[in-house]
């Protein structure tokens, strides 16, 4: 149990629609990170939020875009959606946006995009 | 651009037997290597990390070896247990320092046969 939780569980989505992911962090917790999980790979960093500001991207097209509140919850939006944006998406949060801080995984949101 | 790389897929071993998860990666200015877990349905948990000043590093039954030479590491579990039974990944820090941007491999599903 790592205090991070995701919703929804599941999610199917039409292609070129469009999708919002919530994530609510450990408490105390000011950065948050977002990553896809295809099947059968690794999760890839998508971005980093670190008090409520974009604090790193990975190879991810601006049509995915995200949020972070002063609540300790994220949000991960993505438009137009294509099919191959069907994967598992999870978030992490950290109490810092330091590169060896412990980062605490969420159960993640598994999206299906038709 | 696999930085980090996980050639096995899948692994099974006995119950109380060693396991040896093993990791390749490419960029030889990581410093710095975790380990996860995943079990179905929940997100990846920390299981234990590696500093490149050392070459050794171990926690109860887990212990992660660096070859720094070999850009190889690997995750020996000994004895294995049943509730061992997961997915593990290897991971790294970007050295860009894109907050705390993780590189994963691509898992290695790990068996434990009672």
């Amino acid at each position: 149990e790592t205090g991070v939780t995701q919703s929804p569980t599941h999610l199917i989505k039409t292609r070129g629609q469009q999708v919002t992911l919530r994530c609510s962090s450990q408490s105390g917790h000011n950065t948050v990170s977002w990553y896809q999980q295809a099947l059968g790979q690794g999760p890839q960093f998508i971005f980093q939020y670190y008090r409520e500001e974009e604090n790193g991207r990975g190879n991810f097209p601006p049509r995915f875009s995200g949020l972070q509140f002063p609540n300790y919850s994220s949000e991960l939006n993505v438009n137009a959606l294509e099919l191959d944006d069907s994967a598992l998406y999870l978030c992490a949060s950290s109490a810092t946006s330091g590169s060896r801080e412990t980062q605490y995984f969420g159960p993640g949101t598994r999206l299906l995009v038709l | 651009d696999q930085q980090v790389k996980q050639n096995s897929p899948s692994l099974s071993v006995q119950e109380g037997r060693i396991s040896i998860l093993n990791c390749d990666y490419t960029n030889s200015m990581f410093d710095y290597f975790l380990w996860y877990k995943k079990y179905p349905a929940e997100g990846p948990t920390f299981l234990i990390s590696i500093s490149s000043i050392k070459d050794k590093n171990e926690d109860g039954r887990f212990t992660v070896f660096l070859n720094k030479s070999a850009k190889h590491l690997s995750l020996h579990i000994v004895p294995s247990q049943p509730g061992d039974s997961a997915v593990y990944f290897c991971a790294a820090p970007s050295f860009y320092n894109q907050g705390g941007k993780l590189i994963f491999g691509q898992g290695t599903e790990l068996s434990v046969k009672p």
